[in-house]
Formats: structure tokens, C-alpha cells, sequence
């Protein structure tokens, strides 16, 4: 059973557009949310992340969005870049102390010049 | 920030041979430690996870353990490595408000 879904496994956005990266969560115990980027044979990297408490949280060119009601949260770059190609994967962490990580499938994006 | 230290970064091993993948955290005491495992095109699959000293979650039956004999190393065994074993193994550390990863091992059991 997905807890968190990323539907879309790929994404191609012409450099400078906007990338909409999605995620979809089922549980509702999740109280916060976080966006990692990936590289190959590499650890994953924290990009962004936004509380359940908030709709949106904004760092330079990311910007998360979330909409509990819907269990949507979306991850926006503005504008892409070459260098945003790589492997997106959207997690999310119940409340308690063990404060461990789902995560989805991931979104491969690639950013065309 | 945290560091994690995993090592080693690639691994073939024969099928029935033994595993043994260490991993250390710099830069925090008492931290929450994760076993994560990325198969071929999937996501991150949560293996095991920490607390404490001695102290292990098994999230998925397995093939696979973790022992955690100090506060900031975390290891993942395997007595019998199976074909299925084979993927890329990714240690971390909780912080607050986000998680910090090691710079994984590929593992190929052949």
C-alpha cells in the first residue's frame, strides 16, 4: 500500500519554463512534508519542505504547495534549469519521535536546453 | 549540519556470501538512524530504523538486519545475501525538519 504516490515517473520542461512536479499522499497522520532531489549513485539531497499547518513555502526558485483537503502537494521550479535534471522524490513523516520518512516513487525531470 | 559516513560506495558480492554496510553520523548525538533501500527504477524503501543504541524497527520482512552498537554507527547485515538483495543502500540521519543521507552503496549480488 502507496502512502505517497508520485504518479508521473518522468517529466521534460524546456529550460527557463515552469517544472510542476506532483505528489499525492493517502494518510492523514502526515504532518510534514519534504521534496528531495537525486542524483545517480548518490545520496539524495533536501531541497524544500513545507508543514501541514501551511498552503505554501517558497526558497528561490521552489516553491511547495499543499492542499490537505485534496492529500496534494506539488513542487514548482521557476524558472528550470539544465542543472534541476535529476530524480525528484516528494516524502512525508508522521507525528512521533521515530520521525521517519516515506517517500514516493520519485519524478525523473529533465530539463531541456 | 550532519555528515553521513557510508562506505563501502559499490559492492559485488556472490549470492550466499555475507554483507556487512557501516554507517557513522557526524555532527549530532542521539540521532534517529534509517536503513533505506532504492531498487532498480523505484523509490526509497524505508528497511529499518533506529532510535537508540540497540534499539531497531523493521519496517519489511526481509533477508536483511541492523544493529546499532553505538550511538551514531548503524550497520545493515545479512547472514545469506540473495539475488533480490542487489540495489542501492542509502543511510540516514533525522534532524528536525528534514533527513541528511550518505552517499549510498551500490550493491550487486551476483
Amino acid at each position: 500500500d502507496q502512502q505517497v504516490k508520485q504518479n508521473s515517473p518522468s517529466l521534460s520542461v524546456q529550460e527557463g519554463r515552469i517544472s510542476i512536479l506532483n505528489c499525492d499522499y493517502t494518510n492523514s497522520m502526515f504532518d510534514y512534508f519534504l521534496w528531495y532531489k537525486k542524483y545517480p549513485a548518490e545520496g539524495p539531497t533536501f531541497l524544500i519542505s513545507i508543514s501541514s499547518i501551511k498552503d505554501k513555502n517558497e526558497d528561490g526558485r521552489f516553491t511547495v504547495f499543499l492542499n490537505k483537503s485534496a492529500k496534494h502537494l506539488s513542487l514548482h521550479i521557476v524558472p528550470s534549469q539544465p542543472g534541476d535534471s535529476a530524480v525528484y522524490f516528494c516524502a512525508a513523516r508522521k507525528t512521533g519521535s521515530a520521525r521517519q520518512l516515506t517517500f514516493g516513487s520519485g519524478t525523473q525531470l529533465t530539463v531541456l536546453p | 549540519s550532519q555528515t553521513i559516513h557510508q562506505w563501502p560506495a559499490t559492492l559485488v558480492q556472490p549470492v550466499g556470501s555475507p554483507l556487512s554496510l557501516e554507517c557513522t553520523v557526524e555532527g549530532t548525538s542521539n540521532p534517529n538512524l534509517y536503513w533505506y533501500r532504492q531498487a532498480a527504477g523505484r523509490g526509497l524503501q524505508l528497511l529499518f530504523y533506529s532510535v537508540g543504541i540497540g534499539q531497531i524497527s523493521s519496517e519489511v520482512p526481509q533477508n536483511l538486519s541492523a544493529s546499532r552498537p553505538q550511538d551514531r554507527q548503524f550497520i545493515l547485515s545479512s547472514k545469506k545475501l540473495l539475488l533480490s538483495d542487489s540495489g542501492f543502500y542509502l543511510c540516514a540521519s533525522a534532524a528536525l525538519t528534514e533527513a541528511f543521507f550518505g552517499q549510498g552503496t551500490r550493491l550487486t549480488v551476483v
